[in-house]
């Protein structure tokens, strides 16, 4: 069965404190590791894609990493317009994708 | 910039009734995807469509909920009757797949939901 596991489940940082979201995942089949950020109330916004095992990728304050069972989304100096839900997503055979619960990162100032 | 669009943006109603939900993908995209997420879950796929056909409905509860994409462009997805626990966030998305390589999907911004 396809799964996807994020953890923490739940963050809280300092603003400035760097951090890791660790996202383990099944190997087979897999087309594609998917990051989102989620605001309450909103749709997931597209952050990476990452398809091979030491692809890296980086956006501001984010990186995001693969290795052969699992992703990190790495955060370096967070402000508090970094505070949201971070899901993570395997693709499937056929496109789909297969979400973790996610990880709620809240950043004080 | 092109984005996913969705209608309405909150939905009240009450069990028993029918509810439609209409999705406008990103121009070109030839797969859509509706998703329902449960609060504090991440999302999971009821039903994928390449062009007007479906690709995957196996998590579509097939008495109840019903979609479509008649020209292959806007999506609509129905509940009839509606239950309490179909309370959620219904997101679609849309990709330019299904090669490899063009996996990634964009969302809008959701129907929420609240069945009474």
């Amino acid at each position: 069965e396809d799964q996807v596991t994020q953890s923490p489940e739940a963050l809280r940082l300092q603003e400035g404190e760097s951090s890791s979201l660790n996202c383990s995942y099944t190997v087979s089949g897999l087309r594609g590791l998917f990051w989102y950020r989620q605001d309450p109330g909103k749709g997931p916004e597209f952050l990476f894609t990452l398809y091979s095992a030491g692809e890296e990728k980086e956006k501001e304050r984010l990186k995001a990493t693969l290795t052969k069972k699992e992703s990190f989304l790495h955060i370096t100096a967070p402000k508090p317009e970094d505070s949201a839900t971070y899901l993570c997503a395997r693709g499937g055979s056929q496109g789909n994708l297969i979400f973790g619960k996610g990880t709620k990162l809240s950043v004080k100032p | 910039e092109a984005e996913v669009a969705q209608s309405p943006r909150y939905k009240i109603t009450e069990k028993s009734q029918a509810v439609a939900f209409w999705c406008d993908p990103i121009s070109g995209h030839a797969t859509l995807y509706w998703y329902r997420q449960i609060l504090g879950q991440g999302p999971e796929l009821l039903v994928q469509f390449q062009d007007e056909s479906v690709v995957d409905d196996s998590q579509l509860p097939k008495d109840r909920f019903s979609a479509e994409r008649l020209k292959g462009v806007d999506s609509t997805l129905k509940i009839q009757p509606a239950e309490l626990g179909d309370s959620a966030m219904y997101l679609c998305a849309s990709s330019s797949g299904p090669a490899e390589g063009q996996e990634t999907q964009y969302f809008g911004p959701g129907t929420r939901l609240l069945v009474l």
